[in-house]
Parts: C-alpha cells; structure tokens; sequence
C-alpha cells in the first residue's frame, strides 16, 4: 500500500492563483481531512469527509473549497490564494471506529509546503 | 469551547531518564485521545490511543499514556528516553458526539545525549 500520498510536495504561487492540492489514499478509509501547520499553531483543520459526497467545514475553512467524488481522493483548492495561505498542508484519512463515523487514528501524508508571494 | 492543551511548548531530557509530556483537554462527555510524534520534514505518524478500558495505554516505540478523567488529561510517558525520541509530539482529541479532530499546538521534546 502507498498509504496517503499528497502531491506536490513543494509549491509557489503568486497573490490571486489559484491550485489544486491533490490528495490520495488506498487504504478505503472513509474519513479524510486537510490541516495546515503554522510554527507556534499547532494543526489546524480546514476541511474534512465522513465520506464519499459529504464534506464539512474545520476551523479555518475561508479560502479553500473541497470535494469528494471517491473514497480515494480529498483534492483541496486554494481558490485565489493569499500570503497568508503560506504554510505546509497535510492530508490525512482513518477508517470510522466510532457512531456516526468518528474518526480513529489518522495516516498522514507527507505534507505538501505552499508559499504564496 | 472546547480545546486541547500542552503547556509546556518545549521539554528537554537527558538521555535515559523518563520523560513526561503533557495533554490536557476541556471537552463535553467521554472522549477519544490520541497522541502523534512528528519527526523533522515528516508527516505525523500515530503512537497510541485511549477509546475506552485501562486507563494506561501503550504504544509505539516504548511510549505510553494515561488517561486521568478527573483531571482531564493525558500525558504521554516513556521510562528512558533515546535520543532518537527527539521530535514534535502532538495531543489531539475527538469529543464525544463529535467527528472533528482538534489538536493541541504541539510540544517539542529535546533528548540530550
């Protein structure tokens, strides 16, 4: 199995481009999610899917829009990106262990690193 | 609200000694606790759980956490520390009722030779 694998794994964009950040996993894990990780910030959630079709909003969803037409792929789109999307993004998937799809241990990528100018 | 914290944003170790680093958590009901460790230029990898049961919980490579619902934490432990141990470990917790992870801001954990 590849497990989770995120591509690209390094990115530069100017002010107002927009990208795709693309996310997949073999595993046939319902559950998947994107964090960003800022020094000092922790991982902060953005979005995140119970499952194919479904998607909901994390902390800090303004500027990325997502999608789920598979149980493989979560891809992530910055839609006009910002300095302040400059920060590395990790995708994550875990099989449901609890009621109502609640997520058990996650399987990160590798982390894909985003500067915008 | 409910939050996930590590108070101590850095924890430094001798080599061999036993190293605690901490997790505390305010959130409604019983929930899921998870530690991850975050080696230089890596993805997060996960090093255990507490779903339900004993309240000690042992993981990878030595390491282990208990649950204390009293206190409503969850430090994660090992009895002798390796150099090697040296990384970024993060608490994260799932509330009860809830499918969103939060994680704490992460404690960086120095293993000195």
């Amino acid at each position: 199995n590849a497990g989770v694998t995120q591509t690209p794994k390094f990115q530069v964009l100017k002010t107002g481009q927009s990208m795709t950040l693309q996310c997949a996993q073999d595993m046939n894990h319902e559950y998947m999610s994107w964090y960003r990780q800022d020094p000092g910030m922790g991982l902060r959630l953005i979005h995140y899917s119970v499952g194919a079709g479904i998607t909901d909003q994390g902390e800090v969803p303004n500027g990325y829009n997502v999608s789920r037409s598979t149980t493989e792929d979560f891809p992530l789109r910055l839609l006009s990106a910002a300095p302040s999307q400059t920060s590395v993004y990790f995708c994550a998937s875990s099989y449901p262990g609890g009621q109502g799809g609640v997520p058990y241990e996650q399987y990160f990528g590798p982390g894909t690193r985003l500067t915008v100018t | 609200a409910q939050s996930v914290a590590q108070p101590e944003d850095q924890v430094n170790v001798a080599e061999g000694n036993p190293l605690t680093v901490k997790c505390t958590y305010s959130v409604s009901g019983n929930p899921y606790l998870f530690w991850y460790v975050q080696y230089p230029n890596r993805g997060l990898q996960f090093l255990l759980k507490y779903i339900t049961g004993d309240n000690l919980v042992k993981g990878s490579y030595g390491f282990e956490a208990e649950f204390n619902k009293s206190q409503t934490s969850f430090h994660l432990k090992k009895p002798s520390a390796l150099v090697s141990d040296s990384a970024l470990y993060f608490c994260a917790v799932v509330p009860q009722g809830h499918d969103k992870i939060i994680f704490g801001k992460g404690t960086r954990l120095h293993i000195l030779p």
